[in-house]
């Protein structure tokens, strides 16, 4: 079946350094992706999504890049700030009702 | 903006009790889910509702049962509930299409004495 696998948490970063948390996939079908974040307190929210392979999705200095050829979709972050504290969920959205989606595990950002 | 309602925001019960759980969205989406979120952040899918229908219902036990009086209200009852159970319950709505985006509530934090 689909499913997704991400970095096991929790990361722990200083203030400016980068952040990445890998994300690979699996499915026969052919996906959207999204991060999600949760901050505390809440309940998860679109960081963005990437509905083609082999482009990129950003928002809040984050980016990902659908790459097909790896099923791969990381997360990257060239500074990251307290701000970002978090847990991040990688998402693969599929199925032709467009209602199943498969959550990673999330990763603890700290 | 808040646009996913739930009450209430935390909840302590005892075992065997029956507890309910409410949500609204005011999205004007057709899709309502529920899911249960553990202390490890692991977040399981429990029910979905597509304009009052269910249309998944993934193996939870049988003392879970969603209610949906229309496309903006998904609520959740537990009758009997179990340590197990204690988790934050998240609901969340959104167009049934392709590529949709899921809306998150802030969660229902149930606590199991």
């Amino acid at each position: 079946g689909d499913s997704v696998t991400q970095t096991k948490g929790p990361v722990t970063l200083s203030e400016g350094t980068s952040l990445t948390v890998n994300c690979s996939y699996e499915t026969k079908q052919y996906p959207t992706l999204f991060w999600y974040v949760q901050y505390p307190g809440e309940g998860p929210q679109l960081l963005f999504k990437v509905p083609k392979a082999n482009e990129k999705g950003s928002n809040r200095g984050f980016e990902a890049t659908y790459d097909k050829g790896t099923t791969s979709f990381h997360l990257q972050k060239a500074s990251v700030q307290e701000s970002d504290s978090a847990v991040y969920y990688c998402v693969l959205g599929e199925g032709t009702g467009g209602y199943k989606v498969v959550f990673g595990s999330g990763t603890r950002l700290l | 903006e808040t646009a996913v309602f739930q009450t209430p925001n935390y909840h302590v019960t005892q075992v065997g009790n029956e507890v309910s759980f409410n949500c609204k969205q005011t999205l004007g989406h057709d899709t309502m889910y529920w899911y249960k979120q553990d202390s490890k952040k692991l977040l399981k899918i429990m029910f979905s509702y597509n304009n009052k229908q269910l249309i998944v219902n993934e193996t939870v036990p049988r003392r879970f049962s969603p209610q949906s009086s229309d496309k903006a209200h998904l609520n959740l009852r537990i009758k009997s509930v179990e340590p197990e159970d204690s988790a934050v319950y998240l609901c969340a709505s959104s167009y049934r299409v392709r590529q949709n985006t899921l809306y998150f509530g802030a969660g229902t934090r149930l606590s199991v004495l």
